[in-house]
């Protein structure tokens, strides 16, 4: 059973670009949440994707987009890079109903650099 | 809304040596509490959850955690660490409604000395 994966696991942009990442929930999995943690610090909750939807969002900017598909797949956009969005951006999924065993299921992250 | 302190960002510790890392939360709804560990260079592992029932919760590694609702606390627990222990801890909770979003703390970095 495939757990949460993510790509690329690594990237270097600079200030100004567009990066897409992607996630691919843990199977039987139709929740997917991001995540941002910088360097020493926690993971900041960005938003998190139900049934194609965004249904809830963290303080960060329009910047930060997303995307869920119909398979529960999920893509993270940021648009303008800074200096400061350089960190490890985390996704997780979860379940409902009888999945839902109350916790989220994290992925490698893939690390942002921006020059 | 909901925040988490974890009161120690480094806690050296000898091996064979028992560990206690402290996390204290605020809420003004109930919660769900959660440790994730975090080694070099890789995502979050879970290593226990409170979601009801017994307060001393007992996790993988031979990780324990107790919930103490009137101190608002969820301390983690090991009688005795291991080299391979050494990593960055994360306490988080997340309401108990039908919001799945975490909020963690800023981590506690443990270093397992022999």
């Amino acid at each position: 059973d495939a757990g949460v994966t993510q790509s690329p696991t690594h990237l270097i942009k600079t200030r100004g670009q567009q990066v897409t990442l992607r996630c691919s929930p843990k199977s039987g999995h139709d929740t997917v949440s991001w995540y941002q943690q910088a360097l020493g610090q926690g993971p900041q909750f960005i938003f998190q994707y139900y049934e194609e939807e965004e249904r809830q969002r963290g303080n960060f900017p329009d910047r930060f987009s997303g995307h869920q598909f119909p398979n529960y797949s999920s893509e993270l956009n940021v648009n303008a890079l800074l200096l400061g969005d350089s960190a490890l951006y985390l996704c997780a999924s979860s379940g409902t109903g009888t999945v839902n065993t109350g916790e989220l299921f994290f992925g490698e992250g893939s690390r942002l650099t921006v020059l | 809304a909901q925040s988490v302190t974890q009161l120690d960002s480094q806690v050296p510790v000898f091996e064979e040596a028992p560990v206690e890392l402290r996390c204290n939360y605020s809420s003004s709804v109930s919660v769900y509490l959660f440790w994730y560990v975090q080694y070099p260079n890789q995502g979050l592992q879970l290593l226990l959850k409170y979601l009801s029932g017994s307060t001393l919760v007992k996790g993988i590694n031979g990780f324990e955690a107790e919930f103490n609702k009137s101190q608002t606390s969820f301390h983690l627990r090991k009688p005795s660490v291991h080299i391979s222990d050494t990593a960055e801890y994360f306490c988080a909770v997340r309401p108990t409604g039908s919001a799945r979003q975490l909020t963690f703390g800023s981590g506690t970095q443990l270093t397992v000395l022999p």
